[in-house]
């Protein structure tokens, strides 16, 4: 069964400074992976996503994401954290057998000015 | 844009009652799907539904029943509402295929008391 792992429940990072959210998965056949943020009372916002090709994806408001097969991992980043990207970021995978998509815990991102 | 409207944003009921939450999208998806998300867990896949009148269980379908009449709708149906059902939902649907991206009403915060 696909699943999907986001071993951080916060992360603080000054403002300036680059920002790492982390994202394992695991599924049977080959991954769709993205990521979504929610700000509060909101529903979710597509970030962006791997589906096949280069390794770094890149998506909206500067963030990216790099794929790394043998790691099994999808970590959101970005160069320099703005005290407007402090949100709930979720990762999701997709397997490419299946209809369902399930997402992580969640990881609430906190940018200190 | 893709729209997914979910209908009633905010909800008080009271135990025992039944509960009508109701989705519609305008993109012609065929997948629709229905989440809770509570604190600390993330979003749960309840029910999704591959076409009209097909739904398939999700991970936690228990206490809840859906149907999909029309394409454009997807409604989560609790027949008994309980305390524990206190929570945010939200209605997501993606075309189908691979690859594609899941896109997310606002979400429907229910209380029940």
């Amino acid at each position: 069964a696909q699943s999907v792992a986001q071993p951080e429940d916060q992360v603080n990072v000054a403002e300036g400074n680059p920002l790492t959210v982390k994202c394992t998965y695991s599924v049977s056949g080959n991954p769709y992976l993205f990521w979504y943020v929610q700000y509060p009372n909101r529903g979710l916002q597509f970030l962006l996503k791997y589906i096949t090709g280069d390794n770094l994806v890149k998506g909206s408001y500067g963030f990216e994401a790099e794929f790394n097969k043998s790691q099994t991992s999808f970590h959101l980043k970005k160069p320099s954290a703005l005290v407007s990207d402090s949100a709930l970021y979720f990762c999701a995978v997709r397997d490419i057998r299946d209809d369902k998509i399930i997402f992580g815990k969640g990881t609430r991102l906190h940018i200190l000015p | 844009d893709v729209k997914v409207t979910q209908s009633s944003r905010y909800l008080v009921k009271r135990t025992g009652e039944k509960v009508f939450l109701e989705c519609v999208q305008d993109m012609d998806h065929e997948n629709m799907f229905w989440y809770r998300q509570d604190p600390g867990l993330g979003l749960r896949l309840i029910y999704f539904s591959y076409d009209v009148k097909m739904k398939e269980k999700g991970d936690i379908p228990e206490g809840y029943s859906v149907s999909r009449e029309k394409k454009e709708r997807f409604s989560l149906i609790l027949e008994s509402a309980s305390t524990n059902q206190t929570s945010m939902y939200l209605c997501a649907s993606i075309p189908g295929g691979t690859g594609n991206t899941i896109y997310f009403g606002e979400g429907s915060w229910l209380t029940v008391v």
